[in-house]
């Protein structure tokens, strides 16, 4: 099971929005379920659930972060970026493909310039 | 949703076995799914496999699998990853993390446990 494809780095300044692709197959993504999350982390952090379902917020996650999918791709939008939002973004996915049934992104770092 | 506290970082020599922890408060823990996520130095996430706390099932990722043994105590409400014989690549961030049954998200995450294996 290859890693979905998300780009390598996303820059914006602060107030900005930005928006990171998950590109995945019928076989994740583009499945007939809503099951894409998404994680941040920052360095030496461990991953933070931001979104659930495709487009959930879990309580106490700022209503900057929104999620969205379109077909075989997922998006994670950022608007009105703050410093605070620098650091490494992840895609996960279940997957009919193989075990265990989950996959993620290749991550994304996010900068604020 | 529950809490995950993982155990210590370690420092081994190749051909060690190792065993790390991942300890579960905060509710039942047989209602959820644990997974284990390695992070390799500078790397992304990947999924080694996940074991639902409630019963038998375990899956692990093919390239994971006959490396390490994913297991759980529901006893004390505990999750283990472990490795009999180490090698200097398996030097990275261990991370579990839970999904209640049902759920398609993994909510919850324990801190890390940094495994470094040098001779």
């Amino acid at each position: 099971q290859s890693a979905l494809t998300q780009p390598a780095s996303v820059s914006g300044s602060p107030g900005q929005s930005i928006t990171i692709s998950c590109t995945g197959t019928y076989s994740d993504v583009g499945g007939h379920h809503n099951s894409v999350s998404w994680y941040q982390q920052h360095p030496g952090k461990a991953p933070k659930l931001i979104i659930s379902d495709v487009s959930h917020r879990p309580s106490g996650v700022s209503n900057r972060f929104s999620g969205s999918k379109s077909a075989n791709t997922a998006t994670l939008t950022i608007s009105g970026l703050q410093a605070e939002d620098e650091g490494d973004y992840y895609c996960n996915s279940y997957t009919t493909s193989n075990s265990p049934n989950y996959v993620f992104g290749t991550g994304t770092r996010v900068t604020v310039l | 949703e529950v809490q995950l506290v993982q155990s210590g970082a370690e420092v081994k020599k190749p051909g060690e076995s190792l065993k790390i922890s991942c300890e579960c408060s905060g509710d039942s823990f047989t209602n959820y799914w644990i997974g284990w996520v390695r992070q390799m130095p500078g790397k992304g996430l990947e999924w080694m496999g996940i074991i639902y706390a409630g019963g038998s099932d375990t899956r692990y990722s093919p390239y994971f699998q006959g490396q390490v043994i994913i297991s759980v105590d529901r006893s004390i409400s505990t999750a283990y990853l472990q490795w009999s014989s180490l090698e200097a690549s398996d030097t990275a961030i261990y991370y579990c993390a839970s999904a209640r049954n049902g759920n398609s998200y993994w909510h919850s995450w324990g801190q890390g446990a940094l495994v470094t294996v040098s001779s």
